[in-house]
């Protein structure tokens, strides 16, 4: 079976500091990408940013960044800077390339992360 | 470039009556995604199209539980009938290609059904 799981239902943080949100996943394939999305109260879900597993460079996006630790089976999402707007739920997911899952997105209970002026 | 509409936002039924969505993926997107979102989860996909075919409905409850995808672009989601459990919000996505990992997947605002 293919898991995600987030352990930290909530976080909180002051603005312009940094928080980080861990995240662990399980499979039995190789190729896989590894996504963190956003679900603001809106409810519209927004990619944050992505990481492919081959590549052992950590994903970074503007303020947005991972730490991505394939034999852990490890994805953390790091927010520096944080600002009002990024008071959300952060969903990790991961999809794999190949076996019976192809293409299905696989997420996590997700983080309520809210920061504070 | 417009984003995935839903519709309805809400609804609010009574459990047994039937209820349907509506979606329009974003225009040219080949592959369409059904995900149910119950409260304090994460979503978990019901059914993934490709053009009009159905590409995987492993986890859609098919006695209850219908979709379809007209001409390939429109979809709607039904269910008949609701049971309490069914309370959740039902996003659709939608990608550009054929569904493979490297592509991004770009949400609607959602429908939020409570089953009474």
């Amino acid at each position: 079976a293919q898991t995600v799981t987030q352990s930290q239902p909530e976080m909180s943080v002051q603005e312009a500091e940094t928080v980080t949100l861990s995240c662990t996943y399980d499979t039995s394939e190789n190729n896989y990408y590894l996504f963190w999305y956003k679900q603001p109260p809106s409810r519209q879900m927004i990619l944050v940013i992505r990481q492919e597993a081959y590549k052992q460079q950590n994903a970074t996006e503007n303020r947005f960044s991972v730490n991505f630790q394939k034999a852990a089976k490890s994805f953390s999402l790091k927010i520096s800077d944080s600002q009002l707007g990024d008071t959300a739920m952060y969903f990790c997911a991961f999809i794999t390339i190949g076996g019976t899952s192809y293409g299905k997105l696989t997420f996590g209970q997700g983080t309520i992360l809210t920061v504070h002026p | 470039e417009a984003g995935v509409a839903q519709s309805p936002r809400y609804k609010i039924i009574e459990k047994r009556q039937s209820v349907a969505f509506w979606c329009n993926p974003i225009s040219g997107h080949a592959t369409l995604y059904w995900y149910q979102q119950i409260l304090g989860q994460g979503p978990k996909l019901l059914i993934q199209f490709q053009n009009n075919g159905v590409v995987d409905d492993s986890q859609l409850p098919k006695d209850r539980f219908s979709a379809e995808r007209l001409k390939g672009v429109d979809s709607t989601l039904k269910i008949q009938p609701a049971k309490l459990e069914d309370s959740a919000v039902y996003l659709c996505a939608s990608s550009q290609g054929i569904g493979g990992g490297q592509e991004t997947q770009y949400f609607g605002p959602g429908t939020r059904l409570l089953v009474l």
